[in-house]
């Protein structure tokens, strides 16, 4: 069965300083990963997400992340935090099935932004 | 173009009674997901729907059932509400396969007197 971690509950960073979120997955093989951020009472964007290839993957927002196989992770880092980035971020993990796209979350992490 | 779309954005039930909550998909989706958010923690997948039909579901119990429509929209309807239903319930569609990414409405937040 697949799993997520998201070791952080909480991670408070000061606007223009740099974040890193980590997340760490249980699969068989490799999946697919996702990030996804959620702001109060709104839905899950998605922010980046990575199937194949290049194991750094760029998102939206300035967001990127790393997906690592021997470390089983996939952290997602910001050079430089904006207040607006406030929010809570979501890892999550996909099998790699023909058909069907059933996501599995992590706890999450919520972030906190210092002015 | 629309986004996913659910209905309603509220909801207050008591225990005992059931509920149906909507969900319309992104313009060119024929795959609908739904998960439950309870205050604090992650989405957890309830289940998937496509070709009208429940191809993947989760640790959830009977009481939770869905439909698709025809025109891929969907409906999540759980009977008998425990006070552990409070939650956000959020859907996602997404076309169909496992590397296809799901787009996600802003939910029903359903509360349980």
């Amino acid at each position: 069965a697949q799993s997520v971690t998201q070791p952080d509950i909480h991670i408070t960073v000061s606007e223009g300083a740099s974040l890193e979120l980590r997340c760490n997955y249980s699969y068989g093989a490799t999946p697919y990963l996702f990030w996804y951020v959620q702001s109060p009472g709104q839905g899950l964007q998605l922010l980046l997400k990575y199937f194949s290839g290049d194991t750094l993957v760029q998102g939206i927002k300035g967001f990127e992340a790393e997906f690592k196989r021997s470390q089983s992770s996939f952290n997602l880092r910001k050079p430089s935090v904006h207040w607006s980035d406030a929010a809570e971020y979501f890892c999550a993990v996909g099998a790699r099935k023909a058909a069907g796209n059933k996501l599995t979350f992590g706890g999450g992490t919520r972030v906190l932004v210092k002015p | 173009d629309a986004g996913v779309t659910q209905s309603p954005t509220h909801l207050i039930k008591t225990r005992g009674q059931q509920v149906t909550l909507r969900c319309s998909p992104k313009s060119g989706h024929d795959t609908v997901s739904w998960y439950q958010q309870a205050l604090g923690q992650g989405p957890q997948f309830i289940f998937q729907y496509y070709e009208e039909e429940e191809r993947q579901r989760g640790n959830f119990p009977d009481r939770f059932s869905g439909h698709q429509f025809p025109n891929y929209s969907s409906e999540l309807n759980v009977n008998a509400l425990l006070l552990g239903d409070s939650a956000l319930y959020l859907c996602a569609s997404s076309l169909r396969g496992g590397n296809q990414p799901q787009h996600f409405g802003d939910g029903t937040r359903l509360s349980i007197l």
